[in-house]
This record gives structure tokens, C-alpha cells and sequence, in this order.
């Protein structure tokens, strides 16, 4: 069964602090991995794109790494600010069909 | 830059009661999705249309229906709502299945008493 599973659940951290999201998935055919970010009460934005040949892509603090071998996915976060507090959901794509599989999300919350 | 854009945002619908909720977007993409999140679970889709005129069956569509208006508009139905239907919808377009980001709508809360 395809699966995409995170960790951790949730997670609260000091403004200006580092972070890492953990995701695992089992989907297969692998064909992309994606991290969204959605805050409350809003719908998910994509925030990188990995395919299987990407080990790492940053978009500004955001750093994504990908290990298609042990089908393991990172998103790090630097300096963390106030307005990255928000759920992050890893999406894997493929699985025959290019189906969309979600991870339940990691709840961040950054304080002061 | 509208977007993906839902309506309503929010509803309470009495069990037994009929809706359909809109979901329109403006990036001229083939692709469009109807999803439902749930506490503690991940986006479950519902219903998908790869291309104007057709619709497929996700992961959990029963108690649904879709029409796909014409390559803009996207809309799902409950028929007959249950409390189990109680859920946030997500609305969602990509130029085509898979690959290529999909952009999602604000959501719309819906609550069956």
C-alpha cells in the first residue's frame, strides 16, 4: 500500500531557531516528491518539487534533501520565523496513474 | 490573481440535506481535483477530471458526485450529506495530472449536524 508517513507530529520551536520535517514513504512507482505549506485555515502551497535524480533543492530558508534509495525525504528550515508557523504536508507522486499519496502533516508552531 | 477559487467557505447542512459546492479557476489548466482533509489524516481525493469532459473516481467517493462544467469550473455534490461528510474540502487545478504542481483553493468547511 502506498503510504506517506511524517514526523513529527508537531512541533514547537524558538523564533530564529533551525528545524528539521522527517518523511517517509513506501509509493511506488516513485515519480515526485513535493512539500506544501498550509496555514490554518488556508489551502496547501507548494514549496519545492524533488524528482528522483534531486538529492537537494532550497527555496530561500527552505532546504529539501531526498534519498530515493531509502525512499526518505528532509525539509529543513532556517532561522525560523513567527510566520512559519503552519502545517507541512509531504506529497508523494506516482504509485501508477500519477496519484497523488499525502503525509498527515507536521504542525510547527515558531514562538517567541 | 484569482487563482483557485471555492465557494462557499463555510456551511452547516442538516442530515439528509443536498449541496454543491463551486470550485472555479482562472490558469486554464486541464487537470482539476476535489479533495477532503480530516483531522489526523492526509488529503483524501474524491473525484478528478484529467480534461474538460471527463471525471474518474478517487480514493473515497462515495456519497459524491462531480460535473466538470466546462474547463473552468469543477463542481462536487453531496446528495444526500451525512455526518460522516463533515469535513474541509479543497478544490484543486494542475495543467495536467501528475507531474505539474497542483494549486489549491481557500477550502470550504462543511459541518453536517
Amino acid at each position: 500500500k502506498n503510504q506517506v508517513e511524517q514526523s513529527p507530529q508537531s512541533l514547537i520551536i524558538l523564533e530564529g531557531k533551525n528545524c528539521t520535517l522527517q518523511c517517509n514513504y513506501t509509493v511506488s512507482p516513485f515519480s515526485n516528491l513535493r512539500w506544501y505549506k498550509q496555514d490554518t485555515g488556508r489551502g496547501p502551497v507548494s514549496l519545492t518539487i524533488m524528482t528522483f535524480s534531486e538529492n537537494t533543492k532550497s527555496n530561500g530558508r527552505y532546504t529539501a534533501t531526498l534519498d530515493a534509495d531509502t525512499k526518505q525525504s528532509s525539509l529543513h528550515i532556517t532561522a525560523s520565523q513567527l510566520s512559519d508557523s503552519a502545517s507541512y504536508i509531504c506529497v508523494v507522486i506516482g504509485g501508477g496513474g500519477n496519484k497523488l499519496t499525502f503525509g498527515t502533516g507536521t504542525q510547527l508552531k515558531v514562538e517567541l | 490573481n484569482a487563482g483557485v477559487t471555492q465557494t462557499p467557505k463555510f456551511q452547516v447542512l442538516k442530515t439528509g440535506q443536498s449541496m454543491t459546492l463551486q470550485c472555479a479557476q482562472d490558469m486554464n489548466h486541464n487537470s482539476m481535483y476535489w479533495y477532503r482533509q480530516d483531522p489526523g489524516m492526509g488529503l483524501r481525493l474524491i473525484y478528478y477530471s484529467a480534461s474538460e469532459g471527463t471525471t474518474d473516481k478517487g480514493e473515497v467517493p462515495n456519497g459524491y458526485n462531480v460535473s466538470r462544467l466546462n474547463k473552468r469550473e469543477f463542481s462536487l455534490r453531496l446528495e444526500s450529506a451525512a455526518p460522516s461528510q463533515t469535513s474541509v474540502y479543497f478544490c484543486a487545478s494542475s495543467p495536467n495530472r501528475g507531474y505539474t504542481e497542483a494549486f489549491f483553493g481557500q477550502g470550504t468547511r462543511l459541518t453536517v449536524v
